[in-house]
């Protein structure tokens, strides 16, 4: 069965710089979360979106953006990288309301 | 606001053994899921085990079952016959069930704890 998919899998950026982490949803699943996981945390969620709209929004940086496209692949927009937002990002999509599939993970690393 | 608390940050079993890592959460919702999740040195988050908070009966998947207590706010999970690949970081998890139009669930975890199956 097909899987989420996260690109790039690995990323390494300096401070300051940009970075597109992307996303693409199991097939037909209309929802995708967003969640950042740092070094020995655990998940916390950044951003939803329900058919290409924001739906929530957690403690997310005002130096990052999101959006759902209309094939339902989602890119998380990243500005100023700071060293703290060294992470796993995961991507997990939805069909209905009650089951999150989670992506392999974008591992960022800022130096 | 939801909260999921984990408390034991290590735990260690034996190889075949029984094993039961402790979750508390604190909601006032009636409707909502929870769930565990494995993530070992991969870091690849999967799902173990899901509980719907109007069922009654605790949910069980293969080796892996649930004592899921709705008053206490308790939601334990237990693994038997452990097996070496059992080792990993457990992820108990909250969330809402809303079903409204545009309406996303969000999942709230606890700290995790991590489990190691000694040979």
């Amino acid at each position: 069965a097909a899987g989420v998919i996260q690109s790039p899998r690995h990323l390494i950026k300096e401070k300051r710089e940009t970075a597109t982490l992307k996303c693409y949803p199991i097939p037909r699943h209309d929802t995708v979360y967003w969640y950042q996981q740092g070094p020995g945390q655990d998940p916390q969620f950044l951003i939803s979106f329900y058919e290409k709209m924001q739906s929530d929004k957690g403690s997310i940086p005002d130096r990052f953006s999101a959006q759902q496209f209309s094939d339902y692949h989602s890119e998380l927009n990243m500005s100023s990288l700071e060293l703290g937002d060294s992470a796993l990002y995961f991507c997990a999509s939805s069909s209905n309301y009650n089951e999150q599939f989670f992506g392999p993970g974008t591992r960022l690393t800022v130096l | 606001a939801q909260t999921v608390t984990q408390s034991q940050p290590e735990m260690s079993v034996q190889e075949a053994e029984t094993v039961t890592l402790s979750c508390t959460y604190d909601t006032s919702e009636s409707n909502y899921y929870l769930f565990w999740y494995k993530q070992p040195p991969s870091r690849q988050m999967i799902l173990v085990i899901r509980q719907e908070a109007y069922k009654q009966q605790n949910a069980t998947e293969n080796r892996f079952s649930v004592n899921f207590q709705k008053a206490a706010k308790s939601f334990s999970l237990k693994i038997s016959d452990s097996q070496l690949g059992d080792t990993a970081m457990y992820f108990c998890a909250f969330m809402k069930h809303t079903t409204v139009g545009g309406a996303t669930n969000k999942l709230i975890f606890g700290t995790g704890t991590l489990l190691a199956v000694q040979p």
